[in-house]
């Protein structure tokens, strides 16, 4: 059974980085096809893609994002993370990992319960 | 990137009612188009993926169509833990993208 959830911190302050980490069990990151995403929305919002990490360490970013985001795998931990430098209050909402589905294109198929970050002095 | 235009945005209903959403895509996607359902603080649930093919587990009430640039969504039969926003999501191209969102609610 696959499982992800995020963690990290509630509340950061205007130009700091963010770091979040999604802790994952029931696959295998090296597995050929593998891959883990991030979203995150705001409130009242749709969900917004923000990187992908595919099992070959090949990272996508969303392109308004790409010069602040970070993407990282660690493998024997089971986890991915992800790091967003100065991090501006159109950055709160809640951030989501996700497992990408092994033969369907970028389909996720399965999501975290989602961390709240709120951006504040 | 690819846009998906999701109707309407907000929908009342009565249980029982039969309840469509649709999606456009700015460009041709094949099916490439999954449905998601969100509950109120809770995070995204996949109900339907390939435009049509349904999650194990998902009531049969539920169901996708649609190819290229035009998809629907429909529950046939509207029960009320069927309370949620509903989402489209095209995943033939990176940058993944999403419709707006359909709230739907009990009249």
């Amino acid at each position: 059974q696959i499982s992800l959830k995020e963690s990290g911190p509630t509340l950061v302050q205007p130009t700091q980085s963010l770091t979040l980490t999604c802790t994952f069990s029931g696959f295998s990151l090296p597995s050929p096809g593998a891959g883990v995403g991030w979203f995150r929305q705001s409130p009242g919002k749709a969900p917004e893609w923000l990187a992908l990490i595919y099992w070959d360490g090949d990272e996508r970013y969303r392109s308004s994002l790409k010069t602040r985001l970070t993407i990282t795998k660690d493998t024997s931990k089971n986890q991915v993370v992800l790091t967003l430098a100065n991090i501006q209050p159109a950055d709160a909402g809640v951030y989501y990992c996700a497992h990408r589905r092994l033969g369907f294109g970028e389909l996720f198929d399965n999501w975290g319960q989602g961390t709240r970050v709120t951006v504040s002095s | 990137d690819i846009l998906m235009t999701q109707s309407p945005s907000s929908l009342s209903a009565s249980l029982g009612d039969r309840v469509t959403i649709t999606c456009q895509a700015s460009q041709d996607i094949t099916t490439y188009v999954s449905w998601l359902q969100q509950k109120p603080g809770k995070a995204p649930e996949l109900l339907i993926h390939d435009a049509s093919k349904l999650e194990i587990g998902v009531p049969s009430r539920f169901s996708g169509s649609g190819s290229g640039t035009h998809f629907s969504f429909t529950i046939t039969s509207l029960q009320p833990e069927d309370i949620a926003t509903y989402y489209c999501q095209q995943y033939d191209t990176l940058p993944i993208t999403f419709g707006q969102g359909t709230r739907l609610d009990i009249k």
